[in-house]
């Protein structure tokens, strides 16, 4: 069974400072999103994924893909307050034997502070 | 271009009774998918649809079920309902089933089953 996970699940930050979310996934996979939601909100994509080395970058925001470590990383530069959400990663497997189209991680819930 | 259409937004329902949502995906898209999202569990992928077909279903019981119609709209259906079906159903289109392509999540239906 695929499992995506990532950490933190929580992120106070201040506004200026720089952080990581990390996300962890189990099985074989050169296709990974990254998605945001805000309160009471949809899902929006952020980033696509798609081969070893990846890197897209977006205003503050970028993320990377490393296959062979399963790990995708999202990194916020100088934080500012419009970039408090819960971002998810997801995985589309290469495999269908689990049966999903997307695995999400649980969510990384940032809040940043004046 | 109008993004993905979730109907209705909002409903109420009593255990036992059954219940259909329904999702217009952005115009030119094919596939169609449904998540369930839930504090406990996350994001939880319940199917897939290509071309009228299900290509991919995820780890759901039999109560819960979909099609896909010849204009790609699509609906699910909860038979049976039960107090843990409570949730925000999301659906999500996306132009083909390729790696590039990006899955756009509709605004969701919040189900709330007393």
């Amino acid at each position: 069974e695929l499992k995506v996970e990532q950490n933190p699940l929580f992120l106070s930050m201040q506004e200026g400072k720089n952080y990581t979310i990390y996300c962890n996934y189990s099985t074989t996979s050169d296709r990974l999103y990254w998605y945001r939601q805000d309160p009471g909100k949809s899902l929006e994509s952020l980033f696509v994924l798609l081969s070893n080395g990846a890197v897209k970058q977006e205003g503050r925001l970028m993320a990377s893909l490393d296959t062979k470590a399963r790990l995708s990383t999202l990194h916020i530069t100088a934080a500012v307050h419009d970039l408090s959400a819960t971002y998810f990663c997801a995985v589309d497997p290469l495999l269908k034997t689990s049966g999903s189209r997307l695995t999400f991680g649980e969510g990384t819930q940032l809040t940043v502070n004046p | 271009k109008a993004g993905v259409t979730q109907t209705p937004r909002y409903l109420i329902k009593t255990r036992g009774q059954q219940v259909t949502l329904s999702c217009s995906p952005i115009s030119g898209h094919r596939s169609v998918s449904w998540y369930q999202q839930t504090p406990g569990q996350g994001l939880q992928f319940l199917f897939e649809y290509f071309s009228e077909t299900q290509r991919n279903k995820g780890n759901f019981p039999g109560r819960f079920s979909g099609r896909q119609f010849s204009n790609s709209r699509s609906e699910m259906n909860v038979s049976t309902l039960e107090l843990g079906d409570s949730a925000l159903y999301l659906c999500a289109s996306s132009f083909g089933r390729g790696a590039g392509d990006t899955q756009y999540f509709g605004p969701g239906t919040r189900l709330t089953v007393l």
